[in-house]
């Protein structure tokens, strides 16, 4: 099976811009999370869907938002661009909801100038 | 919200050497799983092991969810081990992880 890909793999944006992120997660995984992770803080959830459903949310402002579609795809979006929302953005997938084994995609470096 | 606290917050080794890197967790989880990040940033999963011990290879883990603590070992050293190894864990139905800091991992050959 192929693995978690996420697309861009790089980006560079400018403070104010918006940006948006895909994830296609493992064939007959319902689950789709994503992390954010910075020099500073270190590897943070920002949220995770279920059957295009936002289960839960991590502590993040309401900038950072996403969605997932039918085919379990998802995307997140951060709008107006903040120099501190450079960080690799990675993406994860599981077949359940809770407690199971999450796989992680490549990541997107996004850097704000 | 669950604090995770890993040590050592790094290691410097020699090819062939063995090493322990330690996991706490402040609440009893339902979800703990080790991961390996190499220098592209890719996270590896290594185990899902919420309690009890597996082995993989020349890597074993085991959890004393108890004593809310979770060990991983590595044996016999390679220098395709490096990296960061991070510890994470959940405890809520959903499957939010709470990252450690991470053992950065150097072996020499």
């Amino acid at each position: 099976k192929a693995g978690v890909t996420q697309t861009p793999r790089y980006l560079i944006k400018t403070r104010g811009q918006q940006v948006t992120l895909s994830c296609s997660p493992i064939s007959g995984h319902r689950s789709v999370s994503w992390y954010q992770q910075t020099p500073g803080q270190g590897l943070q959830f920002l949220f995770e869907y279920f059957s295009e459903t936002q289960r839960n949310k991590g502590n993040f402002p309401g900038r950072f938002s996403g969605r997932q579609f039918s085919n379990s795809r998802s995307e997140m979006n951060v709008s107006t661009l903040e120099l501190g929302d450079s960080a690799l953005y990675l993406c994860a997938s599981s077949l359940l909801q809770g407690g199971d084994t999450q796989y992680f995609g490549p990541g997107t470096r996004l850097t704000v100038l | 919200g669950i604090q995770v606290e890993q040590s050592p917050p790094d290691l410097i080794l020699q090819e062939g050497a063995n090493s322990t890197l330690r996991c706490n967790f402040s609440d009893s989880v339902n979800n703990l799983q080790w991961f390996h990040q190499n220098p592209w940033g890719q996270l590896i999963n290594l185990f899902y092991i919420p309690s009890g011990t597996k082995q993989n290879g020349r890597l074993s883990a085991t959890t004393v969810a108890t004593e809310r603590y979770s060990l991983l070992y590595i044996s016999s050293s390679q220098t395709t081990d490096s990296g960061v190894y991070f510890c994470a864990v959940g405890n809520q139905a959903g499957t939010a992880l709470i990252f450690g800091k991470g053992t950065t991992l150097s072996v020499s050959s």
